[in-house]
């Protein structure tokens, strides 16, 4: 059984700060790692990708992987009200044509 | 980025009746459509996968028979709900990559269908 796991939060933080969202998975031939932002009612919005370990930066937005740990996160700097949403993190066991294993998301409330 | 676009997006029928789900990539080739099913408040559930041309692999517990999936081309998957009941309400959401996608997976806008 694949398993992706997540906290579930919710994750409050104030208008400002730094968001950690963290994810295991239980596949060690995970070779894609996605994190996806997901609004109440809404269809999931790619954020970010990483395949390699190490950190990935994006804007506000920074990925991080440890496949030894099989561990993925992601920061949000600066984090703002329209922030908050539940972040959905996917794994995937090849770099063409698969599905993804997704967690349950983290809910995000950043307060003003 | 990509688009994929899902038709339609809210959609009720009667129960004992078939609905079709339509999703197009509208700018690059999809080799691969996935489909989801997502109940409230919980994850996103693989139904099946589909590649262009062939027939759809579907996961352990869904059946083929009630959820018809066609790719018939490089920018077109349907899922068909045959017999809904209201247990097959739902958000509905298709996915798709290519290689001219850069292999990443894009999601259509979800469809939600509710039996009554």
């Amino acid at each position: 059984q694949k398993e992706v796991e997540q906290n579930s939060g919710p994750l409050s933080v104030p208008e400002g700060a730094i968001a950690s969202l963290n994810c295991t998975y239980s596949d060690q031939g995970s070779q894609s790692f996605f994190w996806y932002r997901q609004y109440s009612g809404k269809s999931p919005e790619l954020i970010m990708f990483i395949y390699s370990n190490g950190d990935k930066e994006d804007g506000r937005f920074t990925a991080q992987l440890n496949k030894a740990s099989q561990y993925v996160s992601l920061l949000i700097r600066d984090s703002q009200p329209s922030d908050s949403a539940t972040y959905l993190c996917a794994v995937g066991s090849g770099n063409s044509g698969y599905a993804l294993n997704f967690g349950k998301g983290t809910s995000l409330l950043v307060t003003p | 980025g990509a688009v994929v676009s899902q038709h339609p997006s809210r959609v009720i029928c009667k129960s004992g009746t078939s609905v079709k789900i339509e999703c197009r990539s509208l700018d690059f080739q999809a080799t691969t459509m996935f489909w989801y099913r997502q109940f409230p408040k919980q994850s996103l559930m693989l139904m099946a996968t589909s590649n262009e041309g062939s027939k759809a692999t579907y996961e352990q517990g869904v059946e083929k028979d009630k959820f018809l999936i066609n790719h018939a081309s490089l920018t077109l998957s349907t899922l068909t709900v045959t017999s809904a009941h209201p247990e097959d309400s739902s958000f509905y959401i298709c996915s798709a990559s290519g290689r001219s996608s850069g292999n990443t997976i894009y999601f259509g806008e979800g469809s939600w269908l509710t039996v009554v």
